[in-house]
């Protein structure tokens, strides 16, 4: 079974700074990883995924993510943020051979972006 | 517009108390999820399905009872609700076609006094 892993609940960093969000996952098999952002009081919202080709992916606003086979990660980055990228990120693992198609969450990261 | 609806959005109620949360999906999309979101703990799957009369177990279903009734509608029952079960409360839907990608509803707020 599929499961996934982020290892910082917070990170606060300046507008302007780069930043770093972590995922790990453990799969044997071929498998989709996303990346979703939750804002206060909101549904989650859909930045950006992999499932196979290039393993950088670019998303919506800026954001982008390397899927490591080695490494077994899917780190999220953004080279600049904005106040506005204050929220909750949340990465997601399912097996890509899977009729079912279980989606699996981590425990998610608290991005505060500080003026 | 891809679109997922619950409800109630809020529901307070009592232990032992019978609870239905409603979700329904105008994306034409086979896979519905239901989680619950906690603090601490993420997003945590309870029951999920890829198409009407078809319900598969999530990781925490204990507690729960959940029934596809048409490809749009996807309902989670709570038939004896327990303090424990105060959460928010998130229904998807998702397709191949899409790419895999969770469209999700805006959320349902349970509490069990």
């Amino acid at each position: 079974t599929q499961t996934v892993s982020q290892s910082d609940a917070h990170v606060t960093v300046f507008e302007g700074d780069s930043v770093e969000l972590r995922c790990n996952y453990s799969y044997g098999g071929s498998i989709y990883l996303s990346w979703y952002i939750q804002h206060h009081g909101h549904g989650l919202q859909f930045l950006l995924k992999y499932y196979s080709g290039n393993p950088v992916v670019q998303g919506v606003n800026g954001f982008e993510a390397e899927f490591s086979k080695s490494d077994s990660s899917f780190h999220l980055r953004k080279a600049s943020v904005h106040w506005s990228d204050s929220a909750v990120y949340f990465c997601a693992v399912s097996a890509g051979s899977s009729n079912t198609n279980k989606v699996v969450f981590g425990t998610g990261t608290r991005l505060q972006v500080l003026p | 517009e891809a679109a997922v609806t619950q409800s109630p959005r809020n529901k307070v109620t009592v232990t032992g108390g019978n609870v239905t949360l409603s979700c329904r999906q105008t994306n034409s999309h086979n896979y519905m999820y239901w989680y619950r979101q906690d603090t601490g703990h993420g997003l945590r799957l309870i029951h999920y399905s890829y198409g009407a009369g078809n319900l598969q177990i999530g990781d925490v279903p204990d507690g729960y009872k959940a029934t596809r009734t048409t490809q749009e509608d996807f309902f989670l029952l709570l038939e004896l609700a327990s303090p424990s079960q105060t959460s928010l409360y998130f229904c998807a839907s998702s397709d191949r076609s899409s790419g895999n990608t969770l469209y999700f509803g805006e959320g349902s707020r349970l509490i069990v006094v």
